[in-house]
């Protein structure tokens, strides 16, 4: 399978817990983009990387919130001391950069609860 | 104003039919344009790009209207597999993230 890998696919945490989810992207892809999804709701943007540069944040993702991409390859996304507003579909997709209409591939997501 | 805006549905239709989903978006330098398919509990896959001059794909077409800011799509010969939410999407031309409208439910029945 050459598409977006996430690991887990399924989180269920305690509250104040931490978790942390990984992202393969698709193996040429240099972007690599997190966001989060809730119920009835479209996917929200979180972060992207450039290879292992991350270029953008969003203001939804607060200080309790860290991505990684160490070596411009697969991703990390870590939350500290999760709280039940953290419930929610992550979303991981990888693009390449310089194409005319680039496109964004998703993973299937790592679905988390919070109790 | 939410940046990207469609209407939830759900837009219940028989097989066969002609269904169109309507969608706005508010940064007039918005860049490129997507619609994307999602079915329940899945992730979003791309359906289609849409072009400036409009597009079609089979039983799909896609059209801009840049000075109206709106997208839409058009699905011919509805089938039962069409079900799904269809997602809005737009690179808004700030960073390279996508903006998602909520999306729109779609149900074909037999």
């Amino acid at each position: 399978d050459t598409g977006v890998s996430q690991n887990p696919r399924h989180k269920i945490t305690k509250r104040g817990q931490n978790v942390t989810f990984r992202c393969d992207p698709i193996s040429e892809h240099n972007r690599l983009y997190w966001y989060r999804q809730t119920l009835g709701q479209g996917p929200e943007f979180l972060t992207y990387f450039q290879n292992e540069a991350q270029l953008e944040k969003s203001r939804l993702l607060s200080d309790r919130f860290s991505a990684e991409r160490p070596k411009g390859s697969f991703s990390t996304l870590e939350i500290q001391r999760t709280e039940q507003g953290d419930s929610a579909m992550y979303l991981c997709a990888s693009s390449l950069a310089g194409q005319t209409q680039e496109t964004q591939y998703f993973g299937p997501g790592t679905r988390l609860l919070v109790l | 104003r939410k940046e990207v805006e469609q209407d939830p549905g759900p837009f219940n239709v028989p097989e066969g039919a002609t269904v169109a989903f309507n969608c706005t978006y508010s940064n007039s330098a918005s860049q490129s344009f997507f619609w994307y398919r999602q079915d329940c509990r899945k992730e979003p896959k791309l359906l289609m790009s849409v072009y400036s001059s409009g597009n079609e794909d089979g039983r799909f077409t896609a059209q801009l209207n840049r000075a109206s800011q709106y997208i839409s799509l058009l699905i011919r010969d509805s089938k039962l597999s069409d079900s799904a939410t269809y997602l809005c999407v737009v690179n808004m031309g700030y960073g390279n993230k996508l903006v998602f409208g909520a999306g729109t439910i779609l149900r074909v029945k037999s």
